[in-house]
């Protein structure tokens, strides 16, 4: 199936530890994204990554590292996880650096405990 | 600066008619979109227009902008109940083409 796929759906995890989500999508599209969507479904972005280079930063706690090792992969590490850091992250893809429509991923719920 | 309000908010029986307001800052927008996020699911485009239009129709829905109150809807005929969901307003402007800016989203809770 084409898509914007993430893994882990799911993530339950301690204060202080250091986790990682990943994205893939198979679409060929250029330019990458995630989303942080909180409990009021406010959706922030976070970064996005056009061919592997970043180029969207937007104000987020540097504990948080997205990397993209090629331009179908974008994956974001988190460190020293917090629990403000709950949350559901959202993998987004775009064909080129103008952003018109947006294919989502499922998503990742993460919870900090 | 930027900003996209949407009420939070819209109930409606099914087989009626829900519309969904959206309003908007920025007067250089050139896209506005509205996407539909379903329980657990990640958003997925539903339609967009671009600004130099007033109205587009496809099937069940009909988007109208009025860009001179910078105002958008998105009305949905014969809602069903499987039209609950949660719906995004986000606009794109010519400043800035990297990225949307996006409304809180209308949460639509269809009764049988």
């Amino acid at each position: 199936d084409t898509a914007v796929s993430q893994t882990p759906k799911y993530l339950v995890t301690q204060m202080g530890n250091d986790k990682s989500i990943k994205c893939e999508q198979n679409l060929g599209h250029d330019t990458m994204y995630w989303y942080k969507q909180d409990s009021k479904k406010f959706l922030k972005i976070m970064f996005s990554y056009n061919n592997k280079e970043l180029i969207i930063n937007e104000t987020v706690p540097n504990r948080f590292s997205p990397k993209s090792p090629d331009k179908a992969h974008l994956n974001l590490h988190i460190n020293s996880l917090e629990l403000g850091d709950s949350a559901v992250y959202f993998c987004a893809s775009t064909p080129g650096q103008d952003i018109n429509e947006q294919f989502f991923g499922p998503g990742t719920r993460l919870t900090v405990l | 600066g930027e900003d996209v309000e949407q009420s939070l908010f819209l109930s409606v029986r099914e087989g009626d008619s829900s519309v969904i307001n959206c309003t908007y800052t920025d007067s250089s927008s050139t896209y506005l979109y509205w996407y539909k996020q379903e329980p657990g699911a990640g958003l997925q485009l539903l339609t967009y227009i671009f600004s130099n239009m007033d109205m587009k129709q496809d099937q069940r829905l009909t988007v109208l902008l009025n860009k001179k109150d910078k105002h958008l809807s998105l009305r949905i005929a014969d809602t069903q109940t499987g039209d609950s969901a949660i719906y995004f307003c986000a606009e794109r402007n010519a400043g800035n083409n990297r990225k949307l800016i996006w409304g809180l989203g209308t949460s639509l809770a269809v009764n049988p």
